[in-house]
């Protein structure tokens, strides 16, 4: 079953701090790789996309690494700000489907 | 429009009614994506349209759920006799080609049945 495992399911650091953030799938075929975050009653944000071939891709303080010999991909967070709390969830494109995993609950404390 | 628009924003429906659920994508976008979220969850696929041609249905629960985009753009799921399973967010998403290309997502329907 094509799956998207995310860890750890909450997280709690102090504002400034850096953090990462786990996702492993068992997808295949594999298309490509995204992390959106998703803010309390709205819809998911694309913060990263990432295709088979791709290690590593940045978006400002945000950096999503992947390696596709493991299935496996994080998120680093850098210099936290309290807008960084929300849910970040790994998502693995599969044929014409995104294949979501269940999130990691973010939040930053001043 | 600037992005996905889904109204309505909240739907509050008693058990057996049938709610209809509305989503204008991005002006171009061919293809358009139904996710359901669960609380708590991650969003779950539904169903996914090419401009009026529905794809893949495969992730729709029962038969009481429909979709369609009958011209290629606005698209509508519709639930008929709601039970409070039903219950969640309803996402949609558009993007300008396949879904290699970014997607971009609404704010979501949240539905609760009493």
């Amino acid at each position: 079953k094509n799956q998207v495992e995310q860890s750890p399911q909450s997280l709690i650091i102090l504002e400034g701090k850096n953090c990462t953030l786990q996702c492993n799938y068992t997808v295949s075929p594999f298309s490509n790789l995204r992390w959106y975050k998703q803010d309390t009653g709205r819809g998911p944000v694309s913060l990263t996309i990432m295709t088979f071939s791709e290690n590593t891709k940045s978006n400002g303080r945000y950096t999503a690494t992947l390696d596709a010999d493991t299935k496996q991909s994080s998120l680093h967070i850098t210099a936290s700000q309290l807008s960084d709390s929300a849910s970040y969830i790994c998502v693995v494109s599969y044929t014409d489907k995104l294949i979501f995993g269940t999130g990691t609950r973010l939040q930053v404390f001043p | 429009g600037a992005g996905v628009s889904q109204s309505p924003r909240y739907k509050v429906a008693k058990r057996g009614q049938d709610v209809a659920l509305r989503c204008d994508p991005i002006s171009g976008h061919v293809s358009l994506f139904w996710y359901q979220q669960a609380l708590g969850q991650g969003p779950e696929f539904l169903t996914y349209f090419q401009n009026e041609a529905q794809l893949d249905k495969s992730g729709l629960p029962s038969d009481r759920f429909f979709a369609e985009r009958p011209e290629g753009s606005v698209s509508t799921l519709k639930i008929q006799r709601t039970q409070q399973e039903d219950s969640a967010v309803y996402l949609c998403a558009s993007s300008s080609t396949g879904i290699g290309t970014e997607a971009f997502f609404g704010q979501g329907t949240r539905l609760t049945v009493v």
